[in-house]
């Protein structure tokens, strides 16, 4: 697999707090994406951090990566109740006509009101 | 603004039957995707299109075949349906195929098999 696992598989806090998130991946990229999943629906693309970027933001999001480590981190600052979803990583790795966009497993994400 | 349409929302077969996903990509979009999430899996890509020819495959059965026609919908064929076929499917779009700008997501089919 392209991609290794994220971590924590399950996150629980309290509103007003923030969120980290972590993804780890195992082969080169050329971004990488964050994806949010409210449960059973289709998944809405958050933010898209290139490889030659290190840090990118997006409202109260903030990705960041490391590609000498092969991980991205997601910081949800401030959380509120609605940031309660899934949320996963993508790798996109392109060659010539060969593309791939593979997910992480992904992290659950319970913000307390 | 229009979104990836994705028809049925939900589909109940039985063993051995078939079935038939479509999805309709947003406008102007010349790529699709197919994706299969099972119960607290992450989304595994299946096959996608680009420009009605299939770019790649990933874990497909071959049991399933797919196709992009000339107004860039898309279906997913599955035949001999087995118990673990059961999921959500999602069908995702983009222009071109360089996923810049990233994947639009539809709502997704859910698949049960009894």
């Amino acid at each position: 697999s392209q991609q290794g696992e994220e971590d924590p598989q399950a996150l629980s806090i309290q509103e007003g707090e923030n969120a980290t998130m972590n993804c780890s991946y195992k082969t080169s990229i050329n971004n990488l994406q964050w994806y949010r999943q409210n449960s059973g629906r289709g998944l809405v693309h958050l933010i898209l951090i290139r490889s030659n970027e290190r840090e990118k933001h997006s409202g109260r999001l903030r990705v960041t990566l490391d590609t000498s480590k092969k991980s991205s981190s997601l910081l949800i600052t401030a959380s509120r109740a609605a940031d309660t979803a899934s949320y996963f990583c993508a790798t996109a790795w392109y060659r010539g006509s060969n593309y791939k966009l593979t997910f992480g497993k992904g992290t659950l994400l319970t913000v307390n009101p | 603004a229009a979104g990836v349409i994705q028809s049925p929302r939900h589909l109940i077969k039985e063993k051995r039957e078939t079935a038939t996903l479509k999805c309709y990509p947003i406008p102007r979009h010349d790529t699709v995707y197919w994706y299969q999430q099972g119960p607290g899996q992450d989304p595994q890509f299946l096959i996608s299109f680009y420009e009605k020819m299939q770019s790649d495959k990933g874990s497909i059965p071959d049991r399933f075949s797919a196709q992009q026609f000339s107004d860039y919908h898309s279906e997913l064929n599955m035949s001999s349906l087995e118990l673990g076929d059961s999921a959500l499917y999602f069908c995702a779009s983009t222009f071109g195929d360089r996923f810049e700008p990233p994947l639009h997501f539809g709502n997704g089919t859910r698949l049960t098999v009894t």
